[in-house]
């Protein structure tokens, strides 16, 4: 299994300022992912960040709000920009393999 | 696209087990998870299935699945208090996953 650490576990924001979330992973690992999770919901895949390319959105979610960096094979970023009480969320990197997908500790961010 | 469906709540006694069920609407999903999730904490990876089996046994845990009626099952036997936590299922493969809304399990002693 992948160990991922996520930092900052937690953090409170002003609105219209940015957070950036970083993701280490113990293990080189080609595919990461970041999904959200809203409070009392499930989680929602955000983006798939590959090494080497622009990071693939979803519906709903663009790279101005959401930029993703992929700079080597353990390593991301999350940054979640000019933030909105409505970006208040879990924010949980995971990574995959062929099998099994596995989860970050998440960040909690609360938006004031 | 994918949606994954599940019952919001369960509530069992101690010592009983427990079943979760979800139905999904893709049957082109790979394999099938089950995450636990306790207050606070992040996801837990608890066994998946790969989607041409039926079942898999790892200790307390038994997964089923029906691939015809696409339904998804996990049964914890001799649920303990420390099993109370939100169950996600999830179907997809290589880390891209749809989630299911969780099924809040609670243990009574």
């Amino acid at each position: 299994s992948a160990v991922i650490s996520q930092k900052p576990s937690r953090d409170i924001c002003q609105r219209g300022t940015s957070l950036t979330i970083q993701c280490q992973v113990d293990s080189q690992v080609t595919m990461m992912f970041w999904y959200r999770q809203q409070p009392g919901q499930s989680l929602t895949l955000i983006a798939t960040a590959n090494q080497g390319s622009e990071a693939t959105y979803e519906s709903g979610f663009v790279i101005d709000k959401f930029p993703i960096s992929r700079p080597n094979l353990t390593f991301s970023t999350l940054t979640v920009s000019n933030m909105s009480p409505e970006d208040s969320s879990i924010y949980l990197c995971s990574v995959g393999t062929v099998t099994e997908a596995f989860f970050g500790q998440g960040t909690r961010l609360t938006v004031v | 696209g994918e949606d994954v469906e599940q019952s919001l709540f369960l509530s069992v006694r101690e010592g009983d087990s427990s079943v979760i069920n979800c139905t999904y609407t893709d049957s082109s999903s790979t394999y099938l998870y089950w995450y636990k999730q306790e207050p606070g904490a992040g996801l837990q990876l608890l066994t998946y299935i790969f989607s041409n089996m039926d079942m898999k046994q790892d200790q307390r845990l038994t997964v089923l699945l029906n691939k015809k009626d696409k339904h998804l099952s996990l049964r914890i036997a001799d649920t303990q208090t420390g099993d109370s936590a939100i169950y996600f299922c999830a179907g997809g493969s290589q880390g891209n996953l749809i989630f299911g809304k969780g099924t809040k399990l609670s243990v009574k002693p």
